[in-house]
């Protein structure tokens, strides 16, 4: 399972594109990456998952290079609304230890 | 949206009480999860277990204990809470991998505090 690492806080302004890296050298073959989005007093919420080359959908874009030894995860055009944590997690088929990381602190000004 | 409940949600109770905080879901999922988060501080996974009669120690050392008697119920005990136990706890369940995205579903969590 990918131990991940990630950038300990980000600031913003409104409608400027984030870029937020997380880095998984060790990364096992199996491995996928999944983002998450936690908010104050709110338990986490999925974003996007891939596993190589690019992933789109409603809400972020998620980058993995060749190596796969790192993930950016690419929100668009943030709002106010996205102030919140955001986490990077390796998981496997089997996986059943799920760990969080440190996060990344979003922090999103008018 | 997730059909996944904790209950309580709020607790305050004294120092030596059993409380036992309970979880839920509806999807038929087999792996389920505890976190125990402190405010602005990263989650902690202190139990999980991956189907019926299975539990298993998370990474962090937790005095709290588990069952799993019934798929959709995943209850967390403490036999006597401490002020140290004061904590959000945070209930999960996963799809598994192979039918999706693996995602974990969490619950609005349940806050312990303990005098």
């Amino acid at each position: 399972l990918a131990k991940t690492t990630q950038p300990i806080s980000m600031d913003s302004y409104e409608g400027q594109e984030v870029n937020i890296t997380c880095s998984h050298n060790n990364i096992a073959t199996n491995d996928y990456i999944t983002w998450y989005q936690q908010f104050p007093s709110q338990g986490p919420r999925f974003i996007i998952q891939g596993y190589k080359t690019k992933v789109t959908n409603e809400v972020a874009s998620l980058f993995i290079p060749a190596d796969r030894k790192s993930s950016t995860l690419s929100l668009p055009r943030v709002s106010l609304s996205d102030t919140a944590v955001y986490y990077c997690l390796g998981r496997t088929y089997n996986t059943d230890k799920l760990i969080f990381g440190t996060g990344t602190r979003l922090q999103v000004f008018p | 949206e997730a059909d996944i409940y904790q209950t309580p949600r709020y607790l305050v109770i004294g120092t030596g009480k059993k409380i036992t905080l309970e979880c839920s879901q509806t999807m038929g999922h087999d792996k389920m999860y505890w976190y125990q988060q402190d405010p602005g501080m990263e989650l902690h996974l202190i139990h999980y277990s991956y189907g019926v009669n299975s539990t298993e120690k998370g990474d962090l050392s937790s005095e709290s204990t588990v069952s799993r008697i019934r798929t959709e119920h995943f209850p967390l005990t403490l036999e006597s809470a401490r002020p140290s136990h004061t904590s959000q706890y945070l209930c999960a369940s996963s799809e598994p991998l192979e039918q999706g995205a693996g995602e974990l579903f969490f619950g609005e969590g349940s806050r312990l505090t303990v005098l």
